[in-house]
């Protein structure tokens, strides 16, 4: 069965970075896009950007362009999102999905969240 | 960037009842939308993708409408398990956007 592991909850500095792992595992690795979002506590959902597993490319939101980094090990069958000169609002779960049809945008499998806050 | 609007933003209904979710677009859309389905607590559930077509496994009472920028979620004959957050999202262009979410509570 398809399943995806995120790396847990992390305590980050603001200006600092962050790096969130995503295992994914029952399914071709390479047939399908990651994505990465978020959710502040109590609030919607935020995308981020992808990565194509094939080609190692990557779309990101533009709001995150310059601090947001997404890059994939194929041998590991991993993905990895960082992000950089965090801020208190960067507090947020984070989370990786799979792309549902491997390149259509939307998404099937979800990762279980990785909390990520920002505090002094 | 496509904004998308849902409304309303909380939802009091009871069990039995047929409730409608709107979405709508700032530019059309084509149908390139989907819906989810999350509960406290939990990660999106996908239930209707290209508008209209049901995800594989989710219950018939639900059913998507809708193409351009005006888009419903329909949930008939509500169940104590359908009791959530709604969310629907375009995927006709990046930045991927969502909705602020509708909140389906129990009157």
């Amino acid at each position: 069965q398809v399943e995806l592991v995120q790396s847990g909850a992390a305590v980050a500095m603001p200006g600092a970075s962050v790096k969130v792992s995503c295992k994914a595992s029952g399914y071709s690795f390479s047939s399908n896009f990651m994505h990465w979002l978020r959710q502040a506590p109590g609030q919607g959902l935020e995308w981020m950007g992808l990565i194509n597993i094939i080609a190692g490319s990557t779309t990101y939101a533009q709001q995150f362009q310059g601090r947001l980094t997404v890059t994939r090990d194929t041998s590991t069958s991993t993905v990895y999102m960082e992000l950089g000169r965090l801020g208190f609002n960067d507090t947020a779960v984070y989370y990786c999905a799979r792309d549902a049809v491997g390149t259509v945008d939307y998404f099937d499998y979800w990762g279980q969240g990785a909390l990520v806050t920002v505090s002094s | 960037d496509v904004q998308m609007t849902q409304s309303p933003s909380t939802l009091s209904a009871s069990v039995g009842d047929s409730v409608t979710i709107t979405c709508r677009a700032s530019e059309s859309i084509g149908t390139w939308l989907v819906w989810y389905q999350q509960k406290i607590g939990k990660v999106p559930k996908l239930l209707i993708y290209r508008a209209s077509t049901l995800e594989s496994g989710v219950p018939s009472r639900f059913s998507g409408s809708g193409s351009g920028t005006q888009f419903t979620l329909t949930i008939s004959s509500l169940q104590p398990d359908d009791f959530a957050t709604y969310y629907c999202q375009q995927y006709l262009n990046y930045p991927l956007t969502f909705g602020g979410g509708t909140k389906v509570e129990i009157k």
